[in-house]
């Protein structure tokens, strides 16, 4: 049993549509953070927020987490061909503040 | 400023041969990781060291894998002997400790044939 469920697993959209990804657990994190992964690469961090309620934006990005610190989402506006990619959540707890588990991820492609 | 540098990018094996990944944290960072990625999967923690100690190795499968971080800056993570199974990428990031996010390497991807 995944830890933390993503979804949708794959999402194929038009350049300019908007869509929203979730991340959703049944315990509590004492942070989280959204990563976006290319082929052949790492991920790479997007943000992190350890706040329950907060909201963070980063340009046409915009990640929530929820008010229990059990779930987050993040809602990209008029999406681009360059916002393709492999997008995980990962969530650090307090009794092991110090590792991250991640999620599958969701794989977004946007189409020109 | 240079990222997290891993080699080699690419490694094709035999099953039952060892093979070694090595990787370079961002200087400062303390924190170091060891992931596994599945195809179509998130990355799976391996091992993380607080400098040079192994603070948790839970998940590392012992019967096979080994990694060190000798003077708590550059890790090596060693397979002896490989298994099909172990055909994945195998990532290491770094970080400045708890409540801060990774930065990852590009990551080693092997291939046990």
């Amino acid at each position: 049993t995944q830890l933390l469920e993503q979804s949708p697993q794959f999402l194929s959209i038009q350049e300019g549509e908007n869509l929203t990804v979730y991340c959703n657990s049944s315990s509590v994190f004492s942070s989280l953070q959204w990563y976006r992964q290319e082929p052949g690469e790492g991920p790479v961090l997007l943000v992190t927020v350890v706040t329950g309620g907060e909201v963070k934006k980063l340009k046409r990005l915009t990640f929530q987490f929820g008010d229990a610190r059990k779930d987050s989402s993040l809602h990209i506006t008029a999406a681009q061909p360059g916002d393709t990619g492999l997008y995980l959540c990962a969530g650090s707890q307090n009794t092991n503040a110090g590792k991250s588990t991640f999620g599958d991820g969701t794989t977004l492609t946007v189409k020109p | 400023e240079a990222g997290v540098v891993q080699s080699p990018r690419y490694k094709i094996i035999e099953k039952k041969q060892p093979v070694a990944f090595w990787c370079n944290p961002i200087s400062g960072h303390n924190t170091l990781y060891w992931y596994r990625q599945n195809l179509g999967q998130g990355p799976e923690l391996l091992i993380r060291y607080e400098n040079e100690e192994a603070v948790d190795d839970s998940q590392l499968p012992k019967d096979r894998f080994s990694a060190e971080r000798l003077k708590g800056v550059d890790s090596t993570l060693k397979i002896q002997p490989a298994e099909l199974g172990d055909s994945a990428v195998y990532l290491c990031a770094s970080s400045l400790g708890q409540g801060h996010g990774y930065t990852f390497g590009s990551g080693t991807r092997l291939t046990v044939v």
